[in-house]
């Protein structure tokens, strides 16, 4: 299963558009990118998820390049209410039993 | 309705004890997992069972037995608990095995082991 690494921390202020962008470099062919939040005390709850190119939901957009070592999410004019950890993932939904392995996340503080 | 929902929310306990998690979704779907989180953070899988069936055991003692009665449960029953299983434990679900990446959870029991 690929490795993803991604930033800690960021910080940013309400109303900016934030991009965190992950590094999956030994991502297989089959494999696609996941990313999910996490409020504090609850689950994490799936955002969205791509293949290539751009992916657009009502939540945010995803941005994959052409060779696929990288993603980023973008989350458009950011509130207080998006403080909280994203995970991004990188797997094959037909062929890892369904397991999702969790990195360390990107701790997003979103500032007034 | 909640879609995944689990109890106890919170369980503290002394050393050596049983307890159990409970856990049930009620979104039709085929596929449960339970994942634990530690202090850090990092999230991981423990097991997961598709229509009742154990799919994944990772590496989980024995003292930590999973129990599907149908496909909407999936419960976790510890025993001889340790400190060290102190944690946040999440129950999950997925529409079907292959679509495992969009899961859903629930919103977590913290255990305390004392």
């Amino acid at each position: 299963l690929a490795k993803t690494t991604q930033p800690i921390s960021m910080d940013s202020y309400e109303g900016q558009e934030v991009n965190i962008t992950c590094s999956h470099n030994n991502i297989a062919t089959n494999d696609y990118i996941t990313w999910y939040q996490q409020f504090p005390s609850q689950g994490p709850r799936f955002i969205i998820q791509g293949y290539k190119t751009k992916v657009t939901n009502e939540v945010a957009s995803l941005f994959i390049p052409a060779d696929r070592k990288s993603s980023t999410l973008s989350l458009p004019r950011v509130s207080l209410s998006d403080t909280a950890v994203y995970y991004c993932l990188v797997g094959d939904p037909g062929n890892q039993g369904g397991k999702l392995i969790f990195g360390q996340g990107t701790e997003l503080s979103v500032k007034p | 309705d909640t879609a995944v929902s689990q109890t106890p929310k919170y369980l503290v306990t002394q050393m050596g004890n049983d307890k159990s998690i409970k856990c049930e979704q009620n979104l039709g779907h085929d596929t449960m997992y339970w994942y634990k989180q530690d202090s850090k953070k990092f999230l991981k899988i423990m097991f997961s069972y598709n229509n009742k069936e154990l799919i994944i055991n990772e590496t989980v003692p024995n003292r930590f037995s999973p129990k599907s009665p149908d496909k909407a449960h999936l419960n976790l029953h510890i025993n001889s608990l340790e400190l060290g299983d102190s944690a946040v434990y999440f129950c999950a679900s997925s529409q079907t095995l292959t679509q495992g990446t969009e899961a859903f959870f629930g919103q977590g029991t913290r255990l305390t082991v004392v």
